[in-house]
């Protein structure tokens, strides 16, 4: 079946600090990949998307990059900032039906 | 601004009551879904509903059903609550094509169950 793993959290940084959550799939067929945040007391909101192997989505600073080789959609942003402290969580679509499915979630936490 | 909207924030509810969630989305979307949110387990879909009248399980389906009469509207039904049930649910709605690929989630229910 398909499975999304995430790396365990929480992660903490400092404000500017770069940031990388490592995000691998198990999935049948030809998956669209998806990063979700969740800030506190939220829903989920969409950050970014990447529906074929190659593409790179982004969106507010924060990019990933469809890796089919390694099986990977690893999130990356150059400089976090304290409003960017929330929950992300990595999603994959795949088959029919747009059943999501998610990560265990990783929550990040930006000082200054 | 598109929406989905979970008709309450928190809840309170005691063993054996039967508990009813309700979510509506204005954007005329064909698929809802009813995930439950817990923590270090992520997202795990509950039901899913992908036209009026019809309805699939998701991976954890039991102890729950749901209600979907209208496009609008898809109610999360919990027969007969048990403490266990006690999480933060989340209502989400999508479409299966177009620019908004990727699911549109409410601000989430957060049942207890005493």
């Amino acid at each position: 079946g398909n499975s999304v793993t995430q790396m365990e959290g929480p992660v903490t940084l400092s404000e500017e600090a770069f940031l990388t959550i490592n995000c691998t799939y198990t999935a049948t067929g030809y998956p669209s990949l998806f990063w979700y945040v969740q800030y506190p007391g939220e829903g989920l909101q969409l950050l970014l998307k990447a529906t074929k192997a190659d593409d790179k989505g982004s969106n507010k600073g924060f990019e990933a990059t469809y890796r089919k080789e390694t099986t990977s959609f690893h999130l990356e942003k150059g400089s976090v900032q304290v409003s960017d402290s929330a929950v992300y969580f990595c999603a994959l679509s795949a088959g029919g039906g747009n059943k999501l499915t998610f990560g265990t979630g990783t929550q990040l936490k930006v000082e200054l | 601004d598109v929406k989905v909207t979970q008709s309450s924030r928190y809840l309170v509810k005691r063993t054996g009551e039967k508990v009813f969630l309700e979510c509506v989305q204005d954007m005329d979307h064909e698929n809802m879904f009813w995930y439950r949110q817990d923590p270090g387990l992520g997202l795990r879909l509950i039901y899913f509903s992908y036209d009026v009248k019809m309805k699939e399980k998701g991976d954890i389906p039991e102890g729950y059903s749901v209600s979907r009469e209208k496009k609008e509207r898809f109610s999360l039904i919990l027969e007969s609550a048990s403490t266990n049930q006690t999480s933060m649910y989340l209502c989400a709605s999508s479409s299966p094509v177009g620019p908004n690929y990727g699911y549109t989630f409410g601000s989430g229910t957060r049942l207890t169950v005493v």
